[in-house]
């Protein structure tokens, strides 16, 4: 079966811009969940999505944000981009239980300059 | 705080030999998992073992879970190059959704 897809693969966007990333998860999936990854703070969870209900959000500030749709896809949005906003951006997909394992996606490679 | 934390951060082998890596924790879990990572792209789920598990097998990879100490282990045993990735233990939180702590890793690379 297909494995969780992510696009766009790589970006370049300039400060103070805004981006959309996108997650297509495994098909029966409800669960997405968000991660941010960089080299100082590693991976850092973001959010996630169950049934187009955010369930949980980590620390990060509001200009962060997400959704998913009736079909599971979901799409996380920064706003007025910074530089440290530059990292990995991987999206993973669950049946939503907590005794189960993840299917992560190639990641997003978001780059501000 | 990170609540799964790996040793060693780096672990550097060299093809046919086995590797080691250990992950500490810090409260109870329900279950603890292990993921690859090669050089920028997305993880791979690797192993997940619950709480009443103590061994685990999954081709060459050999995962350990003492709950008394709060560690676990994965051993990869015959290396190849290809083994050559970053490896994170990570556990859910038992009082969160979808979220998963990580730890930093352990950077293993296999030198043929």
């Amino acid at each position: 079966k297909a494995g969780v897809t992510q696009t766009p693969r790589y970006l370049i966007k300039t400060r103070g811009q805004q981006v959309t990333l996108s997650c297509s998860p495994i098909s029966g999936h409800r669960s997405v969940s968000w991660y941010q990854q960089t080299p100082g703070q590693g991976l850092q969870f973001l959010f996630e999505y169950f049934s187009e209900t955010q369930r949980n959000k980590g620390n990060f500030p509001g200009r962060f944000s997400g959704r998913q749709f009736s079909n599971s896809r979901s799409e996380m949005n920064v706003s007025t981009l910074e530089l440290g906003d530059s990292a990995l951006y991987l999206c993973a997909s669950s049946t939503g239980g907590r005794d189960y394992g993840y299917t992560f996606g190639s990641g997003t490679r978001l780059t501000v300059v | 705080s990170q609540q799964g934390e790996e040793d060693p951060q780096a672990l550097s082998i060299q093809e046919g030999e086995n590797a080691t890596m250990n992950c500490s924790y810090k409260t109870s879990i329900n279950n603890l998992q292990w993921y690859r990572q090669n050089s920028g792209r997305g993880l791979v789920h690797l192993i997940l073992i619950r709480s009443n598990e103590r061994e685990k097998h999954s081709g060459r990879l050999r995962v350990t879970l003492d709950t008394s100490k709060k560690s676990s282990s994965l051993l990869i045993t015959a290396s190849r190059a290809a083994d050559t990735a970053s490896y994170f233990c990570a556990i859910p939180r038992a009082d969160s959704w979808g979220k998963l702590q990580f730890g930093a890793g352990t950077q293993v690379v296999v030198t043929p």
